[in-house]
């Protein structure tokens, strides 16, 4: 079993649409929990992290983590063309390194 | 967010040559630096911890003699590929802890396209 599992995608919606990502985690002791966005041919580039259960929202982005499912998404709102990029989720299980899952690439259609 | 820089961008090297890449936090200081590789359609691959003033940490299956690290200060770690190969042509990102951003946050520097010819 990995340790970070993510639907590869693609994720196509329409622009102004809801993007939903998610991700389970084998550790169920992880504590830290993070969401990365990669366009094509860059580095990661972190969006959100996230500590205790329920929702944490920033902008047009909401991370909601549910550590008793080892469950964590991303909610995109109002997706625009320039959110077109592979999702990383990623997982600290001891706060120190970082565990990725493979990526979610999203395709928002103009 | 902590900005991390590296250098070179892109380097282009011929078979059994030697590449450094440089690893910078450029507005705080990095006890912890991390080395990873991403093949393309891939996700990042961790291949080692790299601690200042003490010997890197390597992944299982990453060859510590070929991927030499050194982090000589606070805000510089250093990946040196070593006789490089075409297999090690890849896309090598570092990124660093920063407490900052809460337990376990890490930034990333804009990566170095390695192609080994």
């Amino acid at each position: 079993q990995k340790e970070v599992e993510q639907n590869s995608g693609p994720l196509s919606v329409p622009e102004g649409a809801i993007a939903s990502l998610n991700c389970t985690y084998s550790d169920r002791g992880s504590q830290s929990f993070f969401w990365y966005r990669q366009y094509s041919g860059k580095s990661p580039e972190l969006i959100m992290s996230i500590y205790s259960n329920g929702d944490k929202e920033d902008g047009r982005f909401t991370a909601q983590l549910n550590k008793a499912s080892q469950y964590v998404s991303l909610l995109i709102r109002d997706s625009q063309p320039s959110d077109s990029a592979t999702y990383l989720c990623a997982v600290a299980p001891n706060n120190y390194k970082l565990s990725f899952g493979a990526g979610t690439t999203v395709t928002v259609r103009a | 967010g902590a900005v991390v820089s590296q250098h070179p961008s892109r380097v282009i090297c011929k078979s059994g040559t030697s590449v450094k890449i440089e690893c910078r936090s450029l507005d705080f200081q990095a006890t912890t630096m991390f080395w990873y590789r991403q093949f393309p359609k891939q996700s990042l691959m961790l291949m080692a911890t790299s601690n200042e003033g003490s010997k890197a940490t390597y992944e299982q299956g990453v060859e510590k003699d070929k991927f030499l690290i050194n982090h000589a200060s606070l805000t510089l770690s250093t990946l040196t590929v070593t006789s490089a190969h075409p297999e090690d042509s890849s896309f090598y990102i570092c990124s660093a802890r920063d407490g900052r951003g809460g337990p376990g946050t890490q930034y990333f520097g804009p990566g170095t396209r390695l192609l080994v010819l």
